[in-house]
């Protein structure tokens, strides 16, 4: 059974940092591309980044570019986001999701984890 | 910018069929964005209902189905059930320039 798990989320204030992370199983991870989306609050989804398997390419949307990272330990089965230079409007609740055939498929979501950027 | 429009909202009887559709700022949907639809309900993650235009996932329920409809990406649901009501949203891949754009979203009422 396919698992995502994500955690790291919080309150931060503007201009500060976080990491999230999604812990996976249930699949071979090392095998499939990654991506992080995210909702903010009575809003519709929002596509953050994707990561193919080998975390050789990485890909962001442009209101993250520059501020936001994308990575993987393959070793460990788990996600990363390391996100900087937080504002207001990245708060959201961040979903980590599974693709499949080579990448254009999103088929398992995570639960999600919650940021809350806010003084 | 790249925007991905849908139907703000669509209200359907119980047992009726309606059709959401998706389309791009860009021009005409094609099999090439490999459109997916999800749905999420209030409070849960997104669950995919639909790959590659018209492809259904293990779990996806007969009721949904996914077509190419007047240069959009288009979610029909047939005899629909209270269950359905929900949010919908489709999800366009941009391989130019290897993005994603999720769609405005619907909200389907079963009334």
């Amino acid at each position: 059974e396919v698992q995502l798990l994500e955690s790291g989320g919080g309150l931060v204030q503007p201009g500060g940092s976080l990491r999230l992370s999604c812990a996976a199983s249930g699949f071979t991870f090392s095998s499939s591309a990654m991506t992080w989306v995210r909702q903010a609050p009575g809003k519709g989804l929002e596509w953050v980044s994707a990561i193919k398997g080998s975390g050789g390419s990485t890909y962001y949307a442009d209101s993250v570019k520059g501020r936001f990272t994308i990575s993987r330990d393959n070793s460990k089965n788990t996600l990363y986001l390391q996100m900087n230079s937080l504002r207001a409007d990245d708060t959201a609740v961040y979903y980590c999701a599974k693709l499949q055939n080579h990448g254009v498929t999103l088929d398992y979501w995570g639960p999600g984890t919650l940021v809350t950027v806010s003084s | 910018q790249t925007v991905v429009t849908q139907e703000p909202s669509l209200t359907v009887s119980p047992g009726g069929t309606v059709t959401l559709t998706c389309a791009s700022n860009t021009g005409v949907v094609t099999s090439g964005y490999y459109p997916n639809w999800f749905q999420q309900k209030p409070g849960q993650a997104p669950r995919a209902l639909i790959y590659s235009t018209s492809n259904k996932h293990s779990w996806t329920p007969a009721r949904f189905s996914g077509s190419l409809l007047g240069g959009k990406a288009a979610l029909t649901l047939s005899d629909v059930q209270p269950e359905d009501e929900a949010e919908y949203y489709c999800l366009l891949y941009y391989g130019g320039a290897q993005h994603y754009v999720f769609g405005t979203g619907t909200k389907v009422t079963v009334l």
